[in-house]
């Protein structure tokens, strides 16, 4: 069972440089999130989506942009990337209320490590 | 105001003790609630929903109190296993079913 999938799984970046983190889901869910965790600060909403097309900015957006072509896929880049955006970055999805099975849930990937230097 | 606060701890308790976290929420129109458990340099994973009534997994027992906005997890006869981050998680529906978690509680359970 893949469920939600990134990558790279670990990346070292120089001050400047740009960079996409991958992620897909094969679980069919509308609902698609990044989070960054950083050590003792929990998990913050970068950016989600409800569905194929939409976006939508959550809580530290600056730094980070994303785009959502298919249902399966919601890639995250990263511009001119800063020692500040050093973390550990979730991807994520739910399948939302009202749609039967599991229930609305959110499933993480395994987690990309990045390091800005 | 945070969505959601949380006790991050850490908990530090010998093996078959009982254990407790609470976490508070400030939205009052949140509909769902979970508790995550994240091992170390792992992503978090589903513990249990959270349902009004209160529901209980095996050693785990989680409830919910709408009228004060909290949640709660207990822990019975705690395992070495059980040491990990928990995090508590709200969700709304009406703000693009996003999902809300506080910075988790750390436990460690020591023989």
């Amino acid at each position: 069972n893949a469920g939600v999938t990134q990558t790279p799984k670990f990346r070292i970046l120089k001050i400047g440089q740009s960079m996409t983190l991958q992620c897909t889901q094969d679980m069919n869910h509308n609902y698609m999130y990044w989070y960054r965790q950083d050590p003792g600060m929990g998990l913050k909403l970068i950016y989600y989506s409800v569905g194929a097309g939409i976006t939508d900015k959550g809580e530290v957006p600056n730094g980070y942009n994303v785009s959502r072509s298919t249902t399966e896929d919601f890639p995250l880049r990263l511009e001119l990337a800063a020692p500040s955006q050093t973390s550990v970055y979730f991807c994520a999805s739910s399948q939302g209320l009202g749609r039967g099975g599991s229930g609305n849930t959110i499933y993480f990937g395994e987690g990309s490590w990045l390091t800005v230097v | 105001r945070k969505e959601v606060e949380q006790d991050p701890g850490p908990f530090n308790v010998p093996e078959g003790a009982t254990v407790a976290f609470n976490c508070t929420y400030s939205n009052s129109a949140s509909q769902s609630f979970f508790w995550y458990r994240q091992d170390c340099r792992k992503e978090p994973k589903l513990l249990m929903s959270v349902y009004s009534s209160g529901n209980e997994d095996g050693r785990f027992t989680a409830q919910l109190n709408r009228a004060s906005q909290y949640i709660s997890l207990l822990i019975r006869d705690s395992k070495l296993s059980d040491s990990a981050t928990y995090l508590c998680a709200v969700n709304n529906v009406n703000t693009g079913n996003q999902f809300y978690f506080g910075t988790g509680t750390s436990l460690t359970v020591i023989p």
